[in-house]
């Protein structure tokens, strides 16, 4: 069964500071990748998303993630935070036999001014 | 462009009730996905319906069904409530054939 993993559960940093959400899936296909944020008191927004191709996606304000198959990772970076980025990153693995999106458990991030 | 609706945005029930939840799919998208998210987790895959039929089910029990209709919009329903179904359930619509899924806002479940 496909399963996806985030490492980091709780992340505090400082305006300006950078940042990288580790997410690792286990699944030997082939895969599509997103990466979701809940930002407080709204609903699921995609940030960004991995079909085939370049392995470095860039998202929606100024995120990126980079497909490494052979580590099986697909991680979430951004060289500056701002305050605004405050909100929960869920990593998902899609499961295209009929549009099952596995989830990780996510990572709550605090970014102070 | 109208986007995914869920109704109602809260609920409270009591056990061994009875609740029915609705998803409006966005403009032109076929397929609706349910997920429940319990309060600290990644969304679960409950099922999924796709022309009205259901096209897949995670690891739920019977007693949570669904419905798709003629216009694509769909309910959840889940009987027997537990208190262990106290959740966020949210209501994802696609297309067929394109693999990004719009989430809804989300049905606050509270079971006492």
């Amino acid at each position: 069964a496909q399963s996806v993993s985030q490492h980091n559960h709780h992340v505090i940093l400082s305006e300006a500071a950078s940042l990288e959400l580790g997410c690792n899936y286990s699944y030997g296909g082939t895969v599509n990748l997103f990466w979701y944020v809940q930002y407080p008191g709204q609903h699921l927004q995609l940030l960004l998303k991995y079909f085939s191709g370049d392995p470095l996606v860039k998202g929606i304000k100024g995120f990126e993630a980079e497909f490494i198959k052979s580590k099986f990772s697909f991680n979430l970076r951004k060289p500056s935070v701002q305050w605004s980025d405050t909100a929960e990153y869920f990593c998902a693995v899609l499961n295209t036999g009929f549009q099952k999106l596995v989830f990780g458990t996510g990572t709550r991030l605090l970014v102070s001014p | 462009e109208t986007g995914v609706t869920q109704s109602p945005t809260h609920l409270i029930k009591t056990r061994g009730q009875q609740v029915t939840l609705r998803c409006s799919s966005q403009s032109g998208h076929n397929t609706v996905s349910w997920y429940q998210q319990a309060l600290g987790q990644g969304p679960q895959f409950i099922f999924q319906y796709y022309r009205e039929e259901e096209n897949g089910r995670g690891n739920f029990p019977p007693r949570f069904s669904g419905l798709q209709f003629p216009n694509y919009s769909s309910e959840l329903n889940v009987n027997a409530l537990e208190l262990d179904d106290s959740a966020l359930y949210l209501c994802a619509s696609s297309a067929s054939g394109y693999n990004e899924q719009f989430f809804g806002p989300g049905t606050r479940l509270t079971v006492l």
